[in-house]
């Protein structure tokens, strides 16, 4: 069974800082998503990593996929307000089914 | 191009009541959907998930059910609601396609049960 598991679980960042959050999967995913959740709403697809090696990046966002390490990476670049939210990662299980992790919480603070 | 709608945005029910909720998707066919609730500060719980009309499959044991009368609806129930049946309740959606599970979110109903 798939289990994912996302660190931190919150975390505080300074404007203009980098930080990485992380999301370790205990079994194989042969692909791994990325969604962000603003407070009080739905959940926005933010990447789709398809192979092992794949990187994607969006303005300051950018995520990763290592399968032999059963890691992803999602590396924030000179962190502004508005990328505040809640992020997650999911990994697809049995069935094609997502597992997502417990998620992250980002506060940028100026 | 598919959109995805919840209904209603959000509800109070008395412990006890019946519960109704409605998501529907447009622009697409044969879609696989999926209910998920979220308690307040915590992760999402899959619920129920559904490949086709009248085909529902639970993960959760509990006082829910779910229904697909048509192809792009999937509806959420309970005959009585509990206390610990408040959270935001989302509805998502995915190709039926082979390989095609990235998954489409609606915008939510946030449940109260008092």
């Amino acid at each position: 069974e798939l289990k994912v598991e996302q660190n931190p679980l919150f975390l505080s960042m300074q404007e203009g800082k980098n930080y990485t959050i992380y999301c370790n999967y205990s079994t194989t995913s042969d692909r791994l998503y990325w969604y962000r959740q603003d407070p009080g709403k739905s959940l926005e697809s933010l990447f789709v990593l398809l192979s092992n090696g794949a990187v994607k990046q969006e303005g300051r966002l950018m995520a990763s996929l290592d399968t032999k390490a059963r890691l992803s990476t999602l590396h924030i670049t000179a962190a502004v307000h508005d990328l505040s939210a809640t992020y997650f990662c999911a990994g697809r299980g049995y069935g094609n089914k997502l597992v997502f992790g417990a998620g992250t919480i980002l506060r940028v603070k100026s | 191009s598919q959109t995805i709608h919840q209904w209603p945005a959000t509800l109070v029910q008395p412990v006890g009541s019946p519960l109704s909720l409605e998501c529907t998707v447009e622009g697409t066919s044969n879609p696989n959907l999926y209910w998920y609730r979220q308690a307040a500060g915590r992760g999402l719980q899959l619920l129920f998930y559904s490949v086709g009309i009248g085909q529902i499959s639970s993960e959760v044991p509990q006082n829910l059910s779910a229904s697909r009368p048509q192809d792009r609806q999937f509806i959420l129930s309970s005959k009585k609601l509990l206390l610990s049946d408040s959270g935001f309740y989302l509805c998502a959606w995915s190709s039926g396609l082979a390989g095609g599970n990235e998954q489409f979110f609606g915008p939510g109903t946030r449940l109260t049960v008092l």
